[in-house]
């Protein structure tokens, strides 16, 4: 069975450093992985979505890796901003169907 | 193009009762899959419809189901309310072919059950 973990669970930087969020999984044969945002008390805002043949992909300040061996993903985020925090979610689709296994979540805060 | 709408927003229900939520999909998605999220057990899949076929279901117990119109638009019925099921309830849409099963959520449905 699959379990995706994220720790740490609540992180709070200065405005302007770069961060690391991290996911692990333990089942490496993942068809996909994709990260999410949430905002308190709303849906989820997908982020990135990296296939199992890719090792990162890019959008913006957000570059996000993916080690299929070692089980785990990371989020980088540059030049945090206020409008960053955030809980930030990681998603494994093992099957290649629509079904995901998420990760308890990364809650970040970013301090003006 | 519009996102993913859910209906209500907001409920709040008495044990034993039940509910339906709502879920139009993006247009042009033919999957919608609905999650349960709360705060002990974190975002859990419940199942996942497609061309109104249930094609993959969660380990949730039967007083759950759903169904798919024939617009992709999908209903979850919850029967029997338990207070444990109070939660954010999110659907999200894909286009349920090809290789890419990218989810997008909608705003989620806040169920209260008193």
């Amino acid at each position: 069975k699959q379990e995706v973990t994220q720790i740490p669970a609540a992180l709070s930087v200065p405005e302007g450093e770069n961060l690391v969020l991290n996911c692990s999984f333990t089942d490496s044969a993942i068809y996909n992985l994709q990260w999410f945002r949430q905002d308190p008390g709303k849906g989820l805002t997908s982020l990135l979505l990296i296939q199992s043949s890719q090792r990162e992909q890019t959008s913006g300040r957000l570059n996000a890796s993916l080690d299929k061996s070692s089980g785990r993903s990371t989020l980088y985020i540059a030049a945090s901003q206020p409008g960053d925090s955030a809980t930030y979610l990681c998603a494994v689709n093992n099957f290649g169907n629509e079904k995901l296994t998420f990760g308890t979540g990364t809650r970040l805060t970013i301090i003006p | 193009k519009a996102g993913v709408t859910q209906t209500p927003r907001y409920l709040i229900k008495t044990r034993g009762q039940q509910v339906t939520l709502s879920c139009s999909p993006i247009s042009g998605h033919r999957s919608v899959s609905w999650y349960q999220q709360t705060p002990g057990q974190g975002l859990q899949f419940l199942f996942e419809y497609f061309s109104e076929t249930q094609r993959n279901k969660g380990n949730f117990p039967g007083r759950f189901s759903g169904r798919q119109f024939s617009n992709s638009r999908s209903e979850m019925n919850v029967s029997t309310l338990e207070l444990g099921d109070s939660a954010l309830y999110l659907c999200a849409s894909s286009r349920g072919t090809g290789d890419l099963y990218e989810q997008y959520f909608g705003p989620g449905t806040r169920l209260t059950v008193t």
